[in-house]
């Protein structure tokens, strides 16, 4: 049974371009989360997908966005990257409403420069 | 707003030691709580959770109690062992608001033999 899965593992882009990040859920589970995790920081929430909706946004501005394809995958585009975007992108899935069952993935670490 | 505060790192334990990792939180309503670790160049695991006032949640030795009445969710384990090195995350997911996990700022652990 495969867990979260994410692609790429590392990523470097200069200032001003753009990146989409990839999930794939845990078997079964229909619902993505995207999460931050600056160096040193605790992960913070970007937003969530379920049946293909933006289901809950944290505050994070509108260059970060997402999808969630009929095959519950997900993306996160990232638009014109800051050094600040800097970081390693965590996504998680659950199955519906049981937020106790977030599985994480191991994350791609994204560099600005 | 909601937030999680944990006791800040690094903490250094020999092996056998007693290990008391700090966390409270400020939420509106009733969350639930957990603990995460993210071991080197793996992704976040979650280790044990707890869903309503004075709940205890436990698991591989460590234990913590959702404490209302002083906001707290302190993990503690008794005997610590080199394998336990990591990073810990305090989180809580307000109920009423969403599925989204809201993290400290981790507090890393380092024990030695």
């Amino acid at each position: 049974d495969a867990g979260v899965t994410q692609s790429p593992t590392h990523l470097i882009k200069t200032r001003g371009q753009q990146v989409t990040l990839r999930c794939s859920p845990k078997s079964g589970h229909d619902t993505v989360s995207w999460y931050q995790q600056a160096l040193g920081q605790g992960p913070q929430f970007i937003f969530q997908y379920y049946e293909e909706e933006e289901r809950q946004r944290g505050n994070f501005p509108d260059r970060f966005s997402g999808h969630q394809f009929p095959n519950y995958s997900s993306e996160l585009n990232v638009n014109a990257l800051l050094l600040g975007d800097s970081a390693l992108y965590l996504c998680a899935s659950s199955l519906g409403q049981l937020w106790d069952e977030q599985y994480f993935g191991p994350g791609t670490r994204l560099t600005v420069t | 707003g909601n937030s999680v505060t944990q006791m800040e790192g690094p903490v250094t334990l020999s092996e056998e030691a007693f290990l008391t990792i700090n966390c409270t939180y400020t939420a509106t309503g009733y969350p639930s709580l957990f603990w995460y670790v993210q071991y080197p160049g793996e992704g976040l695991q979650l280790l044990l959770k707890a869903t309503k006032a004075d709940d205890k949640g436990s698991n591989k030795g460590f234990e913590a109690t959702y404490r209302k009445e002083t906001t707290s969710f302190h993990l503690e384990k008794g005997s610590v062992q080199v394998s336990d090195s990591a990073v810990y995350f305090c989180a809580l997911t307000p109920n009423q608001a969403g599925t989204a996990l809201i993290f400290g700022k981790g507090t890393t652990l380092s024990v030695s033999s």
